[in-house]
C-alpha cells in the first residue's frame, strides 16, 4: 500500500525565518513523482514544488527547496525567509506512473509577524 | 474501510457521452469538494457542498453538475463530454468548510475522453 504521512498537523515560524516541513511516504514502485502542495482559505491547490524520484539533485523554487532522501521515503520542504503570505495549510503527495496522487493529511503553516 | 472512495478509478469514453463520477465518505464529515487536475498537476476547485447545499462554485461548465443527495455522497455528472474534459478528478471532504479544516483526499479518477 502507498501513504504519504505528515506528522505536523501544525507548525509555527515567525516572519523571515526558515522552517522545514516533514513528509515521508511509502512505496514499492521505482518511479515515481513527489509534491509539495499549499492550500489558502480559497481550497485551491497551488503546486510549489515537485521532485521526479529518478533526481537525485534536490528540486528548488525560489524560496521552497525539498530535501528529498529516497531511500530514507523522505520528502520535507523547506521554506526560507518565510512571509505572512506563505501561511495555508500544506500538503505533501506521492503520485506513480498511472497519474494518482495520494495526499498526506496536511500541515498548517502559521507565520508569526 | 477507505475514508473517501471514489468510482470508477479509470472512465474512458466517447466525446459527446454523458458520465458520473462517484464519491463517498465515511468520515462524517459536513462538507465534500470536487477538484480537477489539470495537465500541470494544478488542482482546481470546482464545487463545495455543506450538508447537501452547494457552498463554492467555481467557473465550470454548466454541463457539470454535482449531485449531494445526503451529506455522504457527492456524485460529479458530466454531461455532452468534450476531449478537454479528461483530467484526474479528485473528491475530498472535511468536517467543515472553514479553511482551517484539513481536506481528505479520495484517490482520483482519471477521465479519458476520447
Amino acid at each position: 500500500a502507498q501513504t504519504v504521512t505528515q506528522s505536523q498537523p501544525e507548525m509555527s515560524v515567525q516572519e523571515a525565518e526558515t522552517v522545514t516541513l516533514s513528509c515521508t511516504y511509502d512505496t514499492s514502485e521505482s518511479d515515481y513523482y513527489l509534491f509539495w502542495y499549499k492550500q489558502p482559505p480559497s481550497r485551491q491547490m497551488i503546486l510549489v514544488i515537485r521532485q521526479e524520484a529518478y533526481k537525485q539533485q534536490n528540486a528548488t523554487e525560489n524560496r521552497f527547496s525539498v530535501n528529498f532522501q529516497k531511500a530514507a521515503k523522505s520528502f520535507s520542504l523547506k521554506i526560507s525567509d518565510s512571509q505572512l503570505g506563505d501561511a495555508a495549510m500544506y500538503f505533501c503527495a506521492l503520485m506513480n506512473r498511472d497519474d494518482k496522487i495520494i495526499f498526506g493529511k496536511g500541515t498548517r503553516l502559521h507565520i508569526l509577524p | 474501510d477507505t475514508a473517501v472512495s471514489q468510482t470508477p478509478k479509470y472512465l474512458v469514453t466517447q466525446m459527446g457521452n454523458d458520465k458520473s463520477i462517484k464519491c463517498e465518505q465515511n468520515l462524517g464529515h459536513d462538507t465534500m469538494y470536487w477538484y480537477k487536475q489539470d495537465s500541470k498537476k494544478f488542482l482546481k476547485i470546482m464545487f463545495s457542498y455543506n450538508n447537501k447545499e452547494l457552498i463554492i462554485n467555481e467557473t465550470v461548465p454548466n454541463r457539470f453538475s454535482p449531485k449531494s443527495p445526503d451529506k455522504a455522497h457527492l456524485n460529479l455528472h458530466i454531461n455532452s463530454l468534450e476531449l478537454g474534459d479528461s483530467a484526474v478528478y479528485f473528491c475530498a471532504s472535511s468536517q467543515g468548510g472553514t479553511s482551517n479544516e484539513k481536506l481528505f483526499f479520495g484517490s482520483g479518477t482519471q477521465l479519458s475522453v476520447l
